[in-house]
């Protein structure tokens, strides 16, 4: 299994809709799970956090199954201003280490 | 909010020349990293850096890339002879406050886009 490995999209949906993507990872140990979205020529930004078995800010939710090793985003009432490519990042334990990317799904949100 | 800030934004060099790409971590974090994409493909790890030490590196950070952190406060990525497939965007990151285990997200700057001709 790859370090981490994302659905790789794309993903065209209307607005209003509910979209969902999985990110599964390969090290156990590790305890911290983030989703960033990127958008175009952009950097990276912290969309959420995810310590334990989910945290919910609005609109999105995100999940975390440790049994199955993998890490849910979902997007609910989508907008097209969420159209992005949201990239799955699983630090190892320890602080200084990599952090690894996911390659990435993108989203396209439709009018 | 305190950001990372990355100078310059973009930077146009010739093959084999030399550039330094410089960057501003958050001041009160520990950890640094730069990470590089090259377009249309994933974000990469290219070195972390901690305790004014290299921590990890990836199989991309070769003897053409260095890094430093002169003053206290720069983070500079070096790259000694550019090579045509340097040409990529370079995000420098910052993490984390604390000593030991660690959770913190990395928090990017706006990164430098390099173009070798």
């Amino acid at each position: 299994r790859k370090e981490v490995e994302q659905d790789p999209g794309p993903f065209n949906v209307p607005e209003g809709a509910t979209v969902a993507f999985n990110c599964t990872y390969s090290n156990s140990a590790s305890q911290s799970f983030f989703w960033y979205r990127q958008d175009c020529r952009k950097e990276p930004k912290l969309l959420m956090s995810v310590y334990s078995s989910g945290n919910e800010d609005g609109r999105f939710t995100a999940q975390l199954n440790r049994a199955s090793q993998y890490i849910s985003l979902l997007i609910r009432d989508s907008k097209l201003s969420d159209s992005a490519t949201y990239l799955c990042v699983v630090p190892p334990r320890g602080s200084a280490r990599q952090l690894t990317f996911g390659s990435g799904t993108q989203l396209t949100v439709l009018p | 909010e305190p950001e990372v800030t990355q100078t310059p934004s973009h930077q146009v060099t010739q093959m084999g020349q030399e550039v330094i790409l410089r960057c501003v971590p958050i001041s009160n974090h520990l950890y640094f990293y730069w990470y590089r994409q090259i377009l249309g493909q994933k974000v990469e790890f290219l070195v972390s850096f901690y305790n004014n030490e290299i921590s990890e590196k990836s199989e991309i950070f070769d003897d053409q890339f260095s890094v430093e952190r002169p003053d206290g406060s720069n983070f500079t990525l070096k790259i000694r002879s550019t090579k045509l497939e340097d040409s990529a965007m370079y995000f420098c990151a910052s993490r984390g406050t604390g000593t030991g285990y660690d959770n913190s997200p990395l928090h990017f700057g706006n990164g430098t886009r390099l173009t070798v001709t």
